[in-house]
C-alpha cells in the first residue's frame, strides 16, 4: 500500500539533546512537509521542500533542521535549540505544493 | 498571513442528526479549500475539498459549500453516526503559498 511513514510513534528527549524524526513515503510525490501540532491549534508549518535537495522555512522553523537527499525521505531533526518541543509531528506530502496532502500518523515527542 | 477561524471548536449531536462546521477566511486569492478528520492518535486524512470555481460538492454523507463573496466554506455532515466522532479542521490553499489550516473542531456524536 502505498502511503506515508513515520517513526518512532512516541519519542523522548533529554535536555541538551537532539533527535531525529523519520518521514518516508512510496507515493512517488514531489513535495513533503513537517508540521507542529499543539492542542486546540491547527497545524502549523515548520519546513517543506518541494523537490529533492532543496527546502524552505515555514512559520515556525527555529530549533528545527531538515534534509532532502532522497525523493522519498524527509527527516526533521529537533534541535537542543527549540525550548518547548513537546507536540505532536506530523509529516505529509503531495504531487505538487497545490495538490491535496497526505500525511502520516505523526510523532508524539516528550521532555524527560 | 492568511488567518482562517474555524467554528464551532466543540460540538455535539446525537446520532441521525446532522453536523455543520464553518470557516471563514480572509485572502480572497485562496482557491482551494480541503476538510480533513482526525482521529485519535492519528494523522488528518482527507475527506472532501472544493475548488473555487464550485460552489457546492458532495460526497455521500458529506457535503462542502464555499460562498466566495462571503469569504466562507462549510462542511456539512447528516445522518451522523458514531464513527464520524473525530477532529475535523478545515484548510485553504493560496497559490504560490502554502496551505493555512484551522484551528479544529472536536465533534461527539452521541448514540
Amino acid at each position: 500500500d502505498g502511503g506515508i511513514t513515520q517513526s518512532p510513534k512516541y519519542l523522548f528527549r533529554k535536555e541538551g539533546q537532539n533527535v531525529t524524526l523519520s518521514c518516508e513515503q512510496n507515493l512517488n510525490h514531489d513535495a513533503m512537509y513537517w508540521y507542529r501540532q499543539d492542542p486546540g491549534q491547527g497545524l502549523r508549518l515548520i519546513y517543506y521542500s518541494q523537490i529533492v535537495n532543496d527546502f524552505q522555512k515555514g512559520d515556525i522553523a527555529e530549533g528545527y533542521s531538515v534534509s532532502r537527499e532522497k525523493k522519498e525521505s524527509f527527516p526533521l531533526t529537533v534541535t537542543s535549540a527549540q525550548k518547548n518541543p513537546t507536540a505532536f509531528y506530523l509529516c505529509a506530502s503531495s504531487d505538487r505544493s497545490a495538490d491535496p496532502q497526505h500525511f502520516g500518523d505523526g510523532t508524539r515527542l516528550s521532555i524527560l | 498571513g492568511e488567518n482562517v477561524e474555524q467554528h464551532p471548536s466543540t460540538l455535539s449531536v446525537q446520532e441521525g442528526d446532522s453536523a455543520v462546521i464553518k470557516c471563514t477566511y480572509s485572502d480572497s486569492a485562496s482557491n482551494y479549500f480541503p476538510w480533513y478528520k482526525q482521529e485519535l492518535g492519528k494523522g488528518p486524512q482527507l475527506i472532501i475539498d472544493i475548488r473555487s470555481n464550485v460552489g457546492e460538492k458532495k460526497d455521500q454523507r458529506i457535503a462542502v459549500t464555499l460562498n466566495k463573496t462571503a469569504k466562507h466554506f462549510s462542511l456539512h455532515i447528516t445522518e451522523t453516526q458514531p464513527e464520524d466522532s473525530a477532529v475535523y479542521f478545515c484548510a485553504l490553499y493560496n497559490y504560490g503559498q502554502n496551505f493555512v489550516f484551522g484551528p479544529g473542531t472536536r465533534l461527539s456524536v452521541l448514540p
